[in-house]
């Protein structure tokens, strides 16, 4: 199976800013990677398809990147709507492996 | 609009089962992959199971494997998972999951969550 890291596992954050978060799997995924937005008591939402597609409807302050085995999201100028849990998640083969998860909150 | 509605969940003893049930509605359910994916209570996310449009792929985390077994009806747009000989580590949020191909596999990105349905297996 292939393993997914994230880092950090946590991060707090002032509205405005902007923020990293990194990715990693444990073999080469080209730019299968995908990245969802779970906030409390809500079910996780994709952000972002095929390592840098933005869903439709996604604002653009969000950006993916990386291929291979190195992926990062970029959250442009972060919002109070933006604080939440953010996994990454291979779909290269299967099982679908996920990240164990990011959470950002308010600094 | 895409709704996804689970049934189901509930509190079972340690070796029984459970049949999971997901409404599905919104979209063409037949040209879709259809998956389960878990959330420990706390904790992140993980690939329960997965069959293809036409319930001619389908796989299973190793977790489960042997012990859960998924199935869908198109004809009712609907997707379910059967559970049995429950362990206390399957106590979870279940959420049913529209993917984002035809078939299970590379490629696929879970488009679409319903709410959930929590399972808590405890004596």
């Amino acid at each position: 199976d292939i393993q997914m890291t994230q880092s950090p596992s946590s991060l707090s954050a002032s509205i405005g800013d902007r923020v990293t978060i990194t990715c990693r799997a444990s073999q080469s995924i080209s730019t299968s990677l995908n990245w969802y937005q779970q906030k409390p008591g809500k079910a996780p939402q994709l952000l972002i398809y095929a390592a840098s597609s933005l869903l439709s409807g996604v604002p653009s302050r969000f950006s993916g990147s990386g291929s291979g085995t190195d992926f990062s999201l970029t959250i442009f100028s972060i919002q109070p709507e933006d604080f939440a849990t953010y996994y990454c998640q291979q779909s290269s083969s299967s099982p679908l492996t996920f990240g164990p998860g990011t959470k950002v909150d308010i600094k | 609009e895409v709704q996804l509605v689970e049934s189901g969940g509930g509190l079972v003893q340690p070796g029984r089962s459970l049949r999971l049930s997901c409404a599905a509605s919104g979209f063409s359910f037949d040209n879709y992959a259809m998956y389960w994916v878990r959330q420990l209570p706390g904790k992140g996310l993980e690939w329960v199971s997965g069959i293809s449009w036409n319930s001619g792929g389908i796989g299973y985390a190793d977790s489960v494997q042997g012990r859960f077994t998924i199935s869908r009806d198109n004809a009712k747009n609907s997707l379910y998972l059967e559970m049995k000989n429950l362990r206390a580590e399957d106590t979870a949020l279940y959420y049913c999951v529209k993917g984002s191909r035809l078939s299970t596999g590379a490629e696929n990105w879970f488009d679409r969550w319903g709410q959930g349905t929590l399972v808590t297996v405890s004596s």
